[in-house]
């Protein structure tokens, strides 16, 4: 079965760092871009970061530029989302999604709550 | 950067209604028009891709169309399940990608 489960949301502090994860299990991550989008709550969404399938291009909202960092290991099939200098407006849930077949994101993960609050 | 504005931001309808949610790109994006349908607390859901084509396993009551700057779906006959929020996305600026503010489909 096709899927992407993310891991690593929690409460954080504003300033500090959190790092979130998205697992693949079912297909090859190493095969296609990978992005991240969030979601504040009662929001719409957010595109925030992709990274080309070999890690070698990254692009990031403006919003997130700076601070945010998209990686992946594609030796453990996982995506990851390294994000310092959290502020409030960060609070949302973040999905990881791939465009497989379409240039649309025809898989999602189920997301992770991220908050950032003192 | 491309803007996608939708409309109207909230929409009520009754069960067996047909329906119609408006996308409008801020530049012309031939048909790179996705649209996704969320159902609260669980992640979006991929509809129609390349402002036409239904994804596989959605229903056919499900269409889309436009190209340029201006996109339409409709839901031909409205069923429970379909009440829920529904996006646009522009994919011409990939591999960065712009939703629509979204449209919440309500039960009237």
């Amino acid at each position: 079965q096709v899927q992407l489960v993310e891991s690593g949301g929690g409460v954080v502090q504003p300033g500090r760092s959190l790092r979130l994860s998205c697992a693949a299990s079912g297909f090859t991550l190493s095969s296609y871009g990978m992005h991240w989008v969030r979601q504040a709550p009662g929001k719409g969404l957010e595109w925030v970061a992709v990274i080309w399938f070999d890690g070698s291009k990254k692009y990031y909202a403006d919003s997130v530029k700076g601070r945010f960092t998209i990686t992946r290991d594609n030796s453990k099939n996982t995506l990851y989302l390294q994000m310092n200098s959290l502020r409030a407006e960060d609070t949302a849930v973040y999905y990881c999604a791939t465009t497989v077949n379409y240039d649309a994101f025809d898989i999602w993960g189920q997301g992770t709550m991220v908050t950032v609050s003192s | 950067d491309i803007q996608m504005t939708q409309s109207p931001s909230s929409l009520s309808a009754s069960v067996g209604d047909r329906v119609t949610i408006t996308c409008r790109a801020s530049q012309r994006i031939s048909t790179s028009l996705n649209w996704y349908q969320q159902r609260p607390g669980k992640a979006p859901n991929l509809l129609i891709f390349a402002a036409s084509n239904l994804q596989s396993g959605v229903p056919s009551r499900f269409s889309g169309s436009g190209s340029g700057t201006d996109f339409t779906l409709t839901i031909s006959s409205l069923q429970p399940e379909d009440f829920a929020t529904y996006y646009c996305q522009q994919s011409y600026s990939a591999p960065m990608y712009t939703f629509g503010q979204g449209t919440k489909l309500e039960i009237k």
